[in-house]
């Protein structure tokens, strides 16, 4: 079983510029989670799709970020326009249909992203 | 709020030795708890998770936590470190109906 699949591994962009993350997540998971460790601190919830529907978008930082997950597959993550304060790994994570608190999440390998 | 301490940024052992890791948390209400590891250019993986069934949990890679609620604790143990085991290490709150609330990582080094 393949597991979560993020895309750029890496992606260095100017201050201004557009940068659209791609996630991949394991297949019949419903679940997917958007996350981002900053350098230095914790790791941060962005957000939750059931589906193609956001659950639960508390935690992405304003309005230069824009989450989709069309047809309920992958997703991708815009910020548009970059700030320097983006830069950090987002992470990618997906888990089985239903909202258990114990379902395990599975994590991609993350996105490193450099705003220069 | 919901808050979860890793009391050491970094921990050295030697290899053979015991390993500890110290979470502990804050909840209002029972939460479940999972220690995550990741190894360097890897994603997170799942070690052992805490659902209200038995306090001592036991993972993979012959890792296990105990869940003490009286504490507010859920500190990670291994018997005898490995190489291999050198990784940073995440402990995990998830309180109910609520999203994943992350410490701040406990990286381990484990020497020859």
């Amino acid at each position: 079983e393949a597991g979560v699949t993020q895309f750029p591994s890496h992606s260095v962009i100017e201050k201004g510029q557009t940068v659209t993350l791609r996630c991949d997540p394991i297949s019949g998971h419903d679940n997917l989670y958007w996350y981002r460790r900053v350098m230095g601190k914790e790791i941060k919830f962005l957000l939750h799709f059931v589906k193609e529907s956001k659950q639960d978008e508390s935690g992405m930082p304003n309005n230069r970020f824009l989450a989709e997950r069309t047809g309920g597959t992958y997703s991708t993550l815009k910020v548009q326009p970059a700030e320097l304060e983006d830069s950090g790994v987002y992470f990618c994570a997906s888990s089985q249909p239903g909202t258990s608190g114990t379902n395990t999440q599975y994590f991609g390998p993350g996105t490193r992203l450099t705003v220069l | 709020a919901q808050s979860v301490t890793q009391l050491d940024s970094h921990v050295s052992v030697s290899e053979g030795t015991p390993v500890l890791l110290r979470c502990n948390y804050s909840s209002s209400y029972s939460p479940s708890l999972f220690w995550y590891v990741q190894h360097p250019n890897k994603g997170l993986q799942l070690l052992l998770k805490y659902t209200s069934a038995a306090t001592l949990v036991k993972g993979i890679n012959g890792f296990e936590a105990e869940f003490k609620k009286s504490e507010t604790s859920f500190h990670l143990t291994k018997p005898s470190a490995h190489m291999s085991d050198a990784a940073e290490y995440f402990c995990v709150v998830r309180p109910y109906g609520q999203n994943f609330v992350f410490g701040p990582g406990t990286r381990l080094s484990v020497l020859p």
